[in-house]
């Protein structure tokens, strides 16, 4: 099983709908968690953190399941520019932190 | 926010030469940072993790000779390809964590693009 798992899509939504993306990790001593987003032939750029009481940002809201393991990102009013790819990233906190990525869910928002 | 720099964005090489990157960060000190590679559509690969001062840490299945890393200075870390092949052209990545308590986002460079013909 690998470490950090995701649908990689595409999700095809038109503009307006609201979209989902899930992703499961393996190691229950994880502690950070994160969504980033990254742009065709771009670097990835941090999206938002993860926070175990879940959180907000705009049209975005993260959430964290540790019981079963999963992070989820829920957009709403879905934009033309959101379209891209989004990676989930887990990460060991402590003195050895090493962010481990997922594939990435690709998300195409069309007119 | 954090800003990290990369050198170059794009290269073209021969097969069998070697290539450098460079990946700085610009305001903060970095005693970590990571070197990543991404081939199309996939994910992020860690290829290893280079500490100021000490030897970097690769991970497993990455060869420590053909990708020489440097980490001489708290702002620079540099990644070598020696004798590249046209299976090592990919997308070279590398980012850094800038200090702080509970500090683990990461900051990326804009990526280095390699092409071996």
């Amino acid at each position: 099983r690998k470490e950090v798992e995701q649908d990689p899509g595409p999700f095809n939504v038109p503009e307006g709908a609201t979209v989902a993306f899930n992703c499961t990790y393996s190691n229950s001593a994880s502690q950070s968690f994160f969504w980033y987003r990254q742009d065709c032939r771009k670097e990835p750029k941090l999206l938002m953190s993860v926070y175990s009481s879940g959180n907000e940002d705009g049209r975005f809201t993260a959430q964290l399941n540790r019981a079963s393991q999963y992070i989820s990102l829920l957009i709403r009013d879905s934009k033309l520019s959101d379209s891209a790819t989004y990676l989930c990233v887990v990460a060991l906190s402590g003195g050895s932190y090493i962010p481990t990525f997922g594939r990435g869910t690709s998300l195409i928002v069309h007119p | 926010g954090a800003v990290v720099s990369q050198h170059p964005s794009r290269v073209i090489c021969k097969s069998g030469t070697s290539v450098k990157i460079e990946c700085r960060s610009l305001d903060f000190q970095a005693t970590t940072m990571f070197w990543y590679r991404q081939f199309p559509k996939q994910s992020l690969m860690l290829m290893a993790t280079s500490n100021e001062g000490s030897k970097a840490t690769y991970e497993q299945g990455v060869e420590k000779d053909k990708f020489l890393i440097n980490h001489a200075s708290l702002t620079l870390s540099t990644l070598t390809v020696t004798s590249a092949h046209p299976e090592d052209s990919s997308f070279y990545i590398c980012s850094a964590n800038p200090p702080g308590a509970g500090s683990y986002e990461q900051y990326f460079g804009p990526g280095t693009r390699l092409t071996v013909t």
